[in-house]
């Protein structure tokens, strides 16, 4: 079956651009999370949602990030005025529920953002 | 403050051999602990987790050892294989949501 799809994969922005980075979870899977990995470096939690219930925004680095999942399937990243700093490996997860320990995030491939 | 840490950095086996890395943490309200493999250019995938009421699991050659009172936890893997060469991730949560990574391993498993 289908995994996690992120879009796009690869992402160039001029400093100063927004994005808008997209996630669909796999079908029917309650939990998403957002993650920011730098080269060389683990997955850092942004924030997480269940269904479209935002309940941990924590992880966001400023107020340029911003997340939605308005229908609880697809959600959407989206950074504002990007700085050289925002450049990353931006990874979602999804899993089926939360109320199961030991329930198995699926990741997705990730989108790369260069910021130039 | 880092909330997992792992070691070594990165970690050169040969085959058939061992591959142990090692996390300790910070939190003792942690209760859920797994275990990723990073291959380039994928996301991580979901290898063996372990919850803090048991001191062992083991999954084919994959293995965590959990010490409550250490706060610590390893990944052993067994009989090495050059398909295993990847970055492996130790991770720690509470109630399943906010997930704290470690910095990474790279294994690299020579034939």
């Amino acid at each position: 079956g289908a995994g996690v799809s992120q879009s796009p994969r690869y992402k160039v922005a001029k400093r100063g651009q927004d994005v808008a980075l997209r996630c669909d979870p796999i079908s029917g899977h309650v939990s998403l999370f957002w993650y920011q990995q730098a080269l060389g470096q683990g997955p850092e939690f942004l924030t997480y949602f269940q269904n479209e219930a935002q309940l941990d925004k924590s992880g966001l680095p400023s107020d340029r990030f911003f997340a939605e999942r308005p229908e609880g399937s697809v959600s959407t990243l989206k950074i504002q005025r990007t700085q050289q700093e925002d450049s990353a490996v931006y990874l979602c997860a999804s899993s089926l529920s939360r109320l199961a320990f030991q329930e198995t995030q699926y990741f997705g491939p990730g989108t790369r953002l260069l910021v130039l | 403050q880092q909330q997992v840490k792992q070691s070594p950095q990165s970690l050169i086996v040969q085959k058939g051999g061992i591959s142990i890395i090692n996390c300790a943490y910070e939190n003792t309200a942690f209760d859920y602990f797994p275990w990723y493999q990073q291959f380039p250019g994928k996301g991580p995938a979901l290898l063996i987790a372990i919850r803090p009421d048991v001191s062992e699991k083991k999954e084919g050659r994959f293995t965590i050892s959990f010490n409550k009172s250490a706060k610590q936890f390893s990944l052993h893997i067994m009989d090495s294989q050059p398909g295993d060469s990847a970055t492996y991730f130790c991770a720690a949560s509470r109630n399943f949501n906010k997930f704290y990574f470690g910095s990474g391993t790279k294994l690299n498993v020579k034939p």
